[in-house]
């Protein structure tokens, strides 16, 4: 596709609820990330696919958050028994290569409601 | 470790006067740095990226940045200011692990 997009754009949903929020990179880009926003913050990393595999999930605060790339082209991040402090606006990005430095591209992000 | 600092939380102009926007890194390595912007309610833009080519990087919509080792800065700048480009503004530094590390925005409002 011409960029990379996230879906939902929005979603509310009530503690203790699973969330699955989908991201669809730039065609051809190996590398995609997963990012977190909190309001007024810089986003913050949450973790890394080279390919289909995982290589860094350093940043994915607990084991309620996971991810997967399963065909190395679409990811899905998942947050299972959402509390309110996961409420953000969660970020994909994708780059063409895994070379240090390569400029990531940013998709809209989805905006996480935690009510 | 790999971090950067935006010294200004929010930035004021007036319409047609220069723009600077201040950022120190912290990196162990030869850095790449980036800016993005962010518009209300659209994603990150890049700016400009610096790799160690030239120290002085020129941008998207008249933005550049000069990268200066003996003061760890990655200040941007633009020498007059425009209506649109309000947003909030992202230093970056990218590791030798993939993930970017972002600094925590500048709020940049022009003013008519």
């Amino acid at each position: 596709g011409a960029g990379v997009s996230q879906s939902p754009r929005y979603k509310v949903t009530k503690r203790g609820q699973d969330v699955a929020l989908r991201c669809d990179p730039i065609s051809g880009h190996v590398s995609l990330y997963w990012y977190r926003q909190a309001l007024g913050q810089g986003p913050e990393f949450l973790t890394y696919f080279n390919y289909e595999a995982q290589q860094d999930k350093s940043g994915l605060p607990n084991d309620r958050f996971s991810a997967e790339r399963p065909e190395g082209s679409i990811s899905t991040l998942t947050i299972q028994r959402t509390e309110q402090r996961d409420s953000a606006m969660y970020r994909c990005a994708s780059s063409y290569g895994q070379v240090m430095g390569e400029t990531q591209y940013f998709g809209p992000g989805t905006r996480l409601l935690v009510l | 470790a790999q971090s950067v600092t935006q010294l200004d939380s929010h930035v004021s102009v007036s319409e047609g006067t220069p723009v600077l926007l201040r950022c120190n890194y912290s990196s162990s390595y030869s850095p790449s740095l980036f800016w993005y912007v962010q518009h209300p309610n659209k994603g990150l833009q890049l700016l400009l990226k610096y790799t160690s080519a030239a120290t002085l990087v020129k941008g998207i919509n008249g933005f550049e940045a000069e990268f200066k080792k003996s003061e760890t800065s990655f200040h941007l700048t633009k020498p007059s200011a425009h209506m649109s480009d309000a947003a909030e503004y992202f230093c970056v530094v990218s590791p030798p692990s993939p993930g970017m590390r972002f600094g925590a925005g500048t709020r940049l409002t022009v003013k008519p």
